[in-house]
């Protein structure tokens, strides 16, 4: 069974400058997460779909950070425009419907902010 | 969101010690998860308690469910080099899926 495909693995951008992350995840999970997570730190949930509609985006900034899962498939998040502190992993998960259903992580995308 | 504190923060063992790291919650758990997460990559699921109580083994490695179940515990037994990483709980509730602060796990050969 294939993992969740994320990229790229690592970016490097100026701040105010604009970057894209891909995920695609297991097939026929229906429940797609981002997560940040700062060095040190616990992955911190951005936002949650089940399928193309939106779970849970409290804590997403929405002022700079969007994301979108069309075809409830694949997703994609932006930010826009990168700040300092916005250095992280991004990882992508998935999982089945469900709340005792476990998450699979992609390989994360590593943002450094210049 | 809600939050799971975990402790300790770090922890420092010698080979064949043993480690326990600590997950609370103010507000009652619908389940616990816990990951292991090596240096450089990312979560890897190791098992879910869902009862009161209950208690699961996977070799070295016990996992506790208080019986409130505000609280969980992962105790690992004689610990390896293979050991280390950063172990965090969760909680999935279907609408939310919140990781703990982490322990981090260092293993003194």
């Amino acid at each position: 069974e294939a993992g969740v495909a994320q990229s790229p693995r690592y970016k490097i951008i100026e701040k105010r400058q604009s970057v894209a992350f891909w995920c695609n995840p297991i097939s026929g999970h229906a429940t797609l997460y981002w997560y940040q997570q700062i060095l040190g730190q616990g992955p911190k949930l951005l936002i949650q779909f089940q399928n193309n509609g939106v779970v849970d985006d409290s804590q997403l900034p929405k002022d700079r950070f969007s994301a979108e899962r069309l075809k409830g498939v694949d997703s994609t998040l932006k930010i826009q425009p990168a700040k300092l502190e916005d250095s992280a992993v991004y990882l992508c998960a998935s999982s089945l419907s469900g709340r005792h259903t476990e998450a699979f992580f992609g390989q994360g995308t590593r943002l450094t902010v210049v | 969101g809600q939050q799971v504190m975990q402790i300790p923060q770090y922890q420092h063992v010698q080979e064949g010690e043993d480690f326990t790291t600590y997950c609370n919650s103010s507000t009652t758990l619908s389940n616990i998860q816990w990951y292991k997460q090596r240096p450089g990559g990312h979560p890897v699921f190791l098992i879910q308690l869902v009862k009161s109580g209950e208690v699961k083994k996977q070799k070295r490695l016990t996992f506790q469910f208080g019986e409130a179940k505000k609280n969980s515990s992962l105790h690992i037994t004689a610990t390896q080099t293979t050991d280390v990483g950063t172990y965090f709980c969760a909680e999935n509730t279907g609408n939310q899926f919140y990781f703990g602060t982490g322990t981090s796990l260092t293993v003194i050969p």
